[in-house]
């Protein structure tokens, strides 16, 4: 059963334009949502997150963008460069709770000169 | 060096032998995870340890999976008589504390190779 989903293995934009990756979740008892980014042979590295009191939260030239009713986050990169080539983990916790937090599969974005 | 420190990072071993992998939290952080993460996959969730509370060990694939955290701080993940689908790269993760504004500082993992 998973419980965070990230439906799109990769993902190709031009160097400039805006990236857009996707993740869904099932567990509407999440209330705290994370991005990872990872590189080969790295361990992950956290980037931006969002509480599920908020419906946006920028960071620089990223942006999470969370819909509740949905049940669906994005990340948004304006403008992508090329470093932003790597790995995308979407993640969920049910903070006051106090439970794990849980990863989807990864989106892998290939950011095109 | 103030991050999370994982031993050995690479490790090969023959099918039925027993492995321990190491994690080295940052000090004073009292969450850690261990998360696998197998060719083309995701992370998968192993085990969560928070403070003093029994650990979460909901995502131990079979009991040949367990780990230890000893003083709160060193965590060991052992696998007993590996076999070759535990070929995976092993992650640990550690927070200051389970919450808002905590997210999870990784190490490198340990690239584990059964043969």
């Amino acid at each position: 059963d998973q419980q965070v989903k990230q439906n799109s293995p990769s993902l190709s934009v031009q160097e400039g334009r805006i990236s857009i990756l996707n993740c869904d979740y099932t567990n509407s008892m999440f209330d705290y949502f994370l991005w990872y980014k990872k590189y080969p042979a790295e361990g992950p590295t956290f980037l931006i997150s969002i509480s599920s009191i908020k419906d946006k939260n920028e960071d620089g030239r990223f942006t999470v963008f969370l819909n509740k009713s949905a049940k669906h986050l994005s990340l948004h990169i304006v403008p992508s460069q090329p470093g932003d080539s790597a790995v995308y983990f979407c993640a969920a916790s049910a903070v006051n709770r106090d439970d794990k937090i849980i990863f989807g599969k990864g989106t892998r974005l290939h950011i095109l000169p | 060096g103030a991050g999370v420190s994982q031993s050995p990072s690479n490790k090969v071993t023959e099918k039925g032998k027993d492995v321990e992998l190491r994690c080295d939290p940052i000090s004073g952080h009292t969450a850690l995870y261990w998360y696998r993460q197998s060719l083309g996959q995701g992370l998968e969730f192993l085990i969560y340890f928070q403070g003093n509370s029994a650990p979460d060990k909901s995502g131990l694939p079979s009991d040949r999976f367990s780990a230890e955290r000893t003083g709160g701080s060193v965590s060991t993940l052992t696998i007993q008589r590996t076999q070759q689908e535990d070929s995976a790269v092993y992650l640990c993760a550690s927070s200051p504390r389970q919450g808002n504004n905590s997210p999870l500082h990784f190490g490198n993992g340990t690239r584990l190779t059964v043969t």
